[in-house]
């Protein structure tokens, strides 16, 4: 049983790249999130998502879009990435929105 | 504005004695929260919530308190062990916002 499986664990992109962080649960759970996070600053929301084919912005959406494609699959896509998303993401799902949260291992993403 | 303050980056306790661990909140509207431990290069493990209507939550070796007059929570892990040197996270949530609010995190190291 894998949990919460992301992919890649690490990525370094140049200054306007783009790329998408992929996020799979296998728990049959309702609702995503997508949190990054930074040294001092704890885990702050980018994205969730509350059930399959909804989704809402969290603390810190700019720079971000996000796909539920599925009940398992929920990605987060960085356009033009810039020097201030590197950080350290991680995904997690839960039964129902709100409740306690399963994290993924984690990506971590330079931009240079 | 930090709206979940863990004011203590970290903490040294022999391994047998008592860690507390705290939390302290400004939003009235929070009615839940939870705990986190996280090792390093993986993600955040749940450890133990509890609602605000209660002001005390056991689970094992680990108690969480809670007083609401003073927004204050904490976690007590009784007796402490080497494999609980961890970063721990406070968050809380208010109902309906389907979203929690991390702390910057406390490194506790146990001392064997």
């Amino acid at each position: 049983n894998a949990g919460v499986t992301q992919t890649p664990k690490f990525q370094v992109l140049k200054t306007g790249q783009s790329m998408t962080l992929q996020c799979a649960q296998d728990m049959n759970h309702n609702s995503m999130y997508w949190y990054r996070q930074d040294p001092g600053m704890g885990l702050r929301l980018i994205y969730y998502s509350a059930s399959e084919g909804t989704t809402d912005k969290g603390e810190v959406p700019n720079g971000y879009n996000v796909s539920r494609l599925n009940k398992r699959e929920f990605s987060l896509r960085l356009e033009s990435a810039a020097p201030s998303q590197t950080s350290v993401y991680f995904c997690a799902s839960s039964e129902t929105v709100g409740g306690e949260a399963f994290f993924g291992q984690g990506t971590r993403l330079t931009v240079v | 504005d930090q709206q979940v303050k863990q004011n203590s980056p970290s903490l040294s306790v022999q391994e047998g004695r008592i860690s507390i661990l705290n939390c302290d909140y400004t939003n009235s509207m929070f009615d839940y929260f939870l705990w986190y431990k996280k090792y390093p290069a993986e993600g955040p493990t749940f450890l133990i919530s509890i609602s605000s209507i209660k002001d005390k939550n056991e689970d094992g070796r680990f108690t969480v308190f809670l007083n609401k007059s003073a927004k204050h929570l904490s976690l007590h892990i009784v007796p402490s062990q080497p494999g609980d040197s961890a970063v721990y996270f406070c968050a809380a949530s208010a109902s309906g916002t389907y979203k929690y609010i991390f702390g910057t995190g406390t490194r506790l190291k146990v001392l064997a």
